[in-house]
């Protein structure tokens, strides 16, 4: 039973627009929430991550919205750059149930295109 | 330079054979874990440590096994490796405070045939 989802493998979108990048979750214990960025070759890296006390959280071109009641987050880079073409990451992790361990989505692949 | 060093990088090897795969972290982080990463199925947990000498099983443990004797080790075992553990693998780490984000290795492709 999957508790992360990411219903879409892949994304493509011109540069300089707006990236949104989906996010579902079942488990409506889960109280943090964050996102990763993982190029070829490389291990994930973290890009950001919101708190369920928190609906936005923004780090400059990127910022995450959560809508605890849908169980739903997003991702939005704004402007999309060549460079942020990779795969994206939504993970979850509610510390009473699974001591923080996080629990990964399948991932999205953001194409950039110039 | 704070990192996650795992090697090999790249290992190829034969049904049966034993193996490791070290990994290392310099950051004094309590938190270690293992993944495998497959086409279609994202990060699966192998194993986690919340410290030396306190493991558990992740959500695909089987044909696996680990030790953390050092706070900064945390090896992944296949005693017997299978077909089916061909696979992407990262060890990641973090301090001991849960909503602190993952630090991960560069990975290890584990090619069993």
């Amino acid at each position: 039973d999957q508790q992360v989802k990411q219903n879409s493998p892949s994304l493509s979108v011109q540069e300089g627009r707006i990236s949104i990048l989906n996010c579902d979750y079942t488990n409506s214990m889960f109280d943090y929430f964050l996102w990763y960025k993982k190029y070829p070759a490389e291990g994930p890296t973290f890009l950001i991550s919101i708190s369920s006390i928190k609906d936005k959280n923004e780090d400059g071109r990127f910022t995450v919205f959560l809508n605890k009641s849908a169980k739903h987050l997003s991702l939005h880079i704004v402007p999309s750059q060549p460079g942020d073409s990779a795969v994206y990451f939504c993970a979850a992790s509610n510390y009473g149930g699974s001591q923080g361990n996080l629990i990964f989505g399948k991932g999205t692949k953001l194409s950039v295109k110039p | 330079e704070a990192q996650v060093t795992q090697n090999p990088r790249y290992l190829i090897t034969v049904t049966g054979k034993k193996l490791t795969v070290t990994c290392s972290q310099n950051m004094n982080h309590e938190y270690m874990s293992w993944y495998r990463q497959d086409p279609g199925l994202g990060l699966r947990q192998i194993y986690y440590s919340m410290n030396v000498e306190v493991t558990d099983k992740g959500d695909v443990p089987e044909g696996y096994k680990v030790s953390r004797k050092e706070k900064r080790n945390f090896p992944l075992i296949l005693e017997s490796p299978s077909p089916n553990q061909t696979s992407l693998y990262f060890c990641a780490s973090r301090g001991q405070i849960y909503n602190s984000p993952l630090h991960f290795g560069n990975g290890t492709r584990l090619t069993v045939t």
